[in-house]
């Protein structure tokens, strides 16, 4: 079974663009979550969809958005792109809505965002 | 609000030896907590889980320990390997809450052979 991928794997933006990131989950799994992970922060939580749903979202701007399409692949997009963007953005799929026993995420490569 | 916390960036342990990465959490609400794993230019990996009902769980040479008043668990690498070097993050949800995961910022783990 094939895992998550994530497209592109490298990306380079300057400041103000636009950035559109996908993810493939495992086939079968409809749950996609987005993390933005930075050195000495961890990996925080950017939103959750789940059948094409926004469930959860993390605390970031507006700037950054998502959606996922009916067959469980999922876009973020990262609007007026800041300095601070520059991260490594992991993608994760699970089989039901994550969190609790029996839904453990299994994450794609992640892509790393430049920013200049 | 850090809910999760890894107070140790880094750690380096002797081939053979005993590996311990701690994590301890504010949100007594947290009922199911998890250890991925994570090389460089790789995403996290799920190595090991345990529920708030038990205080321990093992699979082969990692072992996970939940001290629920303490609000701190542990994860035990023994014995440790140098292909262990890696990056752990711990996790920790709530089942009856939002349900997602929050992580912690991570730990440097070099297994020096």
């Amino acid at each position: 079974k094939a895992g998550v991928t994530q497209t592109p794997r490298y990306l380079i933006k300057t400041r103000g663009q636009q950035v559109t990131l996908s993810c493939s989950p495992i086939s079968g799994h409809r749950s996609v979550s987005w993390y933005q992970q930075t050195p000495g922060q961890g990996l925080q939580f950017l939103f959750e969809y789940f059948s094409e749903t926004q469930r959860n979202k993390g605390n970031f701007p507006g700037r950054f958005s998502g959606r996922q399409f009916s067959n469980s692949r999922s876009e973020m997009n990262v609007s007026t792109l800041e300095l601070g963007d520059s991260a490594l953005y992991l993608c994760a799929s699970s089989l039901g809505p994550s969190g609790g026993r029996y839904n453990e995420q299994f994450f794609g490569p992640g892509t790393r965002l430049t920013v200049l | 609000d850090q809910q999760v916390k890894q107070n140790s960036p880094s750690l380096s342990v002797q081939e053979g030896r005993i590996s311990i990465l701690n994590c301890d959490y504010t949100n007594s609400m947290f009922d199911y907590f998890l250890w991925y794993k994570k090389y460089p230019a790789e995403g996290p990996t799920f190595l090991i889980s345990i529920s708030s009902i038990k205080d321990k769980n093992e699979d082969g040479r990692f072992t996970v320990f939940l001290n629920k008043s303490a609000k701190h668990l542990s994860l035990h690498i023994v014995p440790s390997q140098p292909g262990d070097s890696a990056v752990y993050f711990c996790a920790a949800s709530e089942s009856g809450g939002t349900y997602k995961y929050i992580f912690g910022t991570g730990t440097r783990l070099k297994v020096l052979a």
